[in-house]
C-alpha cells in the first residue's frame, strides 16, 4: 500500500516570495491534514479537510496562508508571501473519515531566507 | 483544552538499558492516546496507540505505553535500548470533541554505547 506522498521535500525561498507544497493522501482516505512543525516543537494542525471540505482551519494564518482540496483527493497547502517564522516541516497526514490513526507523509522542509 | 506534556525534551540511555519517555495530559475525558516516532529528515510513524481497551499498549519495535488515569500518564516504555531506536518522540491525544490530535513537544532519545 502506498503512503502518503509529498513534494518538494526541501524548498528553500527568501521572505516575500511564495511557495507551494502537494499532497497525495492514501487511498480511500477522506480526511487530510496540514501540520506545521517548527524546530524543538510538536506539529501543530493547520488545516483538516474532509473529502474537499474544510473541517478545521481556526489555525491557519489566513492573511498568508492558504490551502485547496478541489477533487477530494491531492491537495496544496500556498504561502504567499512567506516570512522568516515560516521556516518550518510542512507535514501531510491522511486518515479514514472518524478514524483516530492518522499516516503521515515525509514533509516538506521549507527554510526562508 | 487538551494539552500534551513530554518530560525531559532529552534523553540519554546506553545501548541494553531501559528506555523511558513520560508523557502526561491534561483532560477530564481520558483521551485516545498515541507514541510516534520520527526519525531525521522522515515523517511522524505510529508506534502505539491507547483507544480504551487494555491499559497496557504493546507497539512496533518493541515498545510498550501504560495507560495511568490516576496519574493522566501514558508513558512509552521499551527494555532493552538498541541503536536503532535513536529518533525523536512525539506522545499525542485525540478526543472526540475537540476533533483534534494534540502533540506534545517530543523527546530526543539517544543511545550510546
Amino acid at each position: 500500500e502506498a503512503g502518503v506522498a509529498q513534494s518538494p521535500r526541501y524548498k528553500i525561498i527568501e521572505k516575500r516570495q511564495s511557495v507551494a507544497f502537494w499532497c497525495n493522501p492514501i487511498s480511500g482516505h477522506a480526511t487530510l491534514y496540514w501540520y506545521q512543525q517548527i524546530l524543538g516543537q510538536g506539529p501543530k494542525l493547520l488545516i483538516q479537510f474532509q473529502n474537499n471540505g474544510v473541517v478545521d482551519d481556526s489555525q491557519l494564518p489566513k492573511d498568508r496562508f492558504s490551502a485547496e482540496r478541489l477533487k477530494g483527493v491531492d491537495s496544496t497547502l500556498k504561502i504567499q508571501p512567506a516570512k522568516l517564522e515560516d521556516s518550518a516541516v510542512y507535514l501531510c497526514a491522511s486518515s479514514f473519515p472518524g478514524a483516530y490513526e492518522q499516516y503521515f507523509g515525509p514533509g516538506t522542509r521549507l527554510t526562508v531566507t | 483544552a487538551q494539552s500534551v506534556t513530554q518530560l525531559g525534551s532529552h534523553v540519554s540511555v546506553s545501548e541494553g538499558a531501559l528506555v523511558l519517555l513520560r508523557c502526561n495530559y491534561s483532560s477530564s475525558v481520558p483521551p485516545y492516546l498515541f507514541w510516534y516516532v520520527q526519525y531525521p529528515n522522515q515523517g511522524l510513524q505510529l508506534l502505539l496507540k491507547y483507544t480504551s481497551a487494555a491499559t497496557l499498549v504493546k507497539g512496533i519495535n518493541g515498545f510498550e505505553a501504560e495507560f495511568k488515569k490516576s496519574e493522566t500518564s501514558f508513558h512509552l516504555t521499551k527494555p532493552s535500548a538498541h541503536m536503532s531506536d535513536a529518533a525523536e518522540y512525539f506522545c499525542a491525544a485525540f478526543t472526540g470533541g475537540g476533533n483534534k490530535l494534540t502533540f506534545g513537544t517530543g523527546t530526543q532519545l539517544k543511545v550510546e554505547l
